[in-house]
C-alpha cells in the first residue's frame, strides 16, 4: 500500500501569512486529495489534484485561498493563503490505493493561526 | 451534494459487539467505506462495500444496502484499543473517486 510523507507535522503561523504543506507518495498515483479536519469534526474534502491539470475544488473552497500544485505523479502541495484563525485545522492529503482498497492518508499538518 | 448520518457516540464493554449505523443521501454513489481514527492520528481504512451484502475482515464486518441507502460497521470482541472515532464515507465517481465523510462516531470501550 502507498506510504505518504506529509510535512510539516504542525505549525503556528501569524494571521495574514501563508503556509505550504507538502505530500510525497512512495508510488505514482493519478489523483491526490486534500482534506481539512477541524478538531473533533469530520473530514471535509478541499480539492482533488490531478497531475498536469488544475485542481478541482469543492464547494466553499477556492483556488486563491488554497492553491495546489501537482508537478508530478508522486508529489503535491497545498498552500493555505492569507491565513486567519478560522483556518486553524488539521490538513491531510490522501491517495486511493485502488477501488475497493481504501484511501491512505498522510499523518496530517496541525495548523494554528494566531 | 451528499449527506451522511451516523450516531455521534457509542459505548460498550470489552468483549461486546457494537454496530455503528450510517445512512446516506448522495448522487453518483460508488460505494461506502469505513475508517478508524485514533486521537491525534490519521484515518485508517477498515472496509469498503460497493455491492449489497456483508464484508468480513477479522473482527470487523461491514454491510451495505443500496436500496435503503444504509450501511453499518459491526465490531466484534471489542478491545480497549478499539476506542476511536469511526467514520463512514461515500465514494462518488468511478474514475474521480472522491470520498465524503460522515461526522464520525466516537466509540468508547470500557474494561
Amino acid at each position: 500500500s502507498a506510504v505518504i510523507s506529509q510535512k510539516p507535522s504542525r505549525d503556528i503561523c501569524q494571521r495574514g501569512t501563508s503556509l505550504t504543506i507538502q505530500c510525497q507518495v512512495d508510488s505514482q498515483v493519478t489523483m491526490m486529495f486534500w482534506y481539512r479536519q477541524q478538531p473533533g469534526q469530520s473530514l471535509t474534502l478541499i480539492a482533488t489534484a490531478n497531475q498536469g491539470s488544475e485542481a478541482t475544488y469543492e464547494s466553499g473552497f477556492v483556488i486563491d485561498k488554497f492553491p495546489i500544485s501537482r508537478p508530478n505523479l508522486t508529489f503535491s502541495t497545498l498552500t493555505v493563503s492569507n491565513m486567519s484563525p478560522e483556518d486553524s485545522s488539521i490538513y491531510l492529503c490522501s491517495v486511493e490505493r485502488g477501488q475497493g482498497y481504501g484511501y491512505t492518508f498522510g499523518s496530517g499538518t496541525r495548523l494554528t493561526v494566531v | 451534494g451528499q449527506s451522511l448520518e451516523q450516531p455521534s457516540e457509542v459505548t460498550a464493554v470489552e468483549g461486546a459487539i457494537v454496530q455503528i449505523n450510517c445512512t446516506y443521501q448522495t448522487s453518483g454513489f460508488y460505494g461506502l467505506s469505513w475508517y478508524q481514527q485514533h486521537d491525534g492520528g490519521a484515518p485508517t481504512f477498515l472496509s469498503y462495500n460497493a455491492l449489497d451484502g456483508l464484508e468480513e475482515t477479522g473482527r470487523f464486518s461491514s454491510f451495505l444496502s443500496r436500496s435503503d441507502s444504509y450501511g453499518y460497521l459491526l465490531l466484534q470482541e471489542l478491545q480497549m484499543k478499539d476506542s476511536a472515532s469511526y467514520f463512514c464515507a461515500v465514494r462518488r465517481g468511478s474514475t474521480l473517486g472522491r470520498l465524503y465523510f460522515g461526522r464520525g462516531t466516537q466509540l468508547t470501550v470500557w474494561p
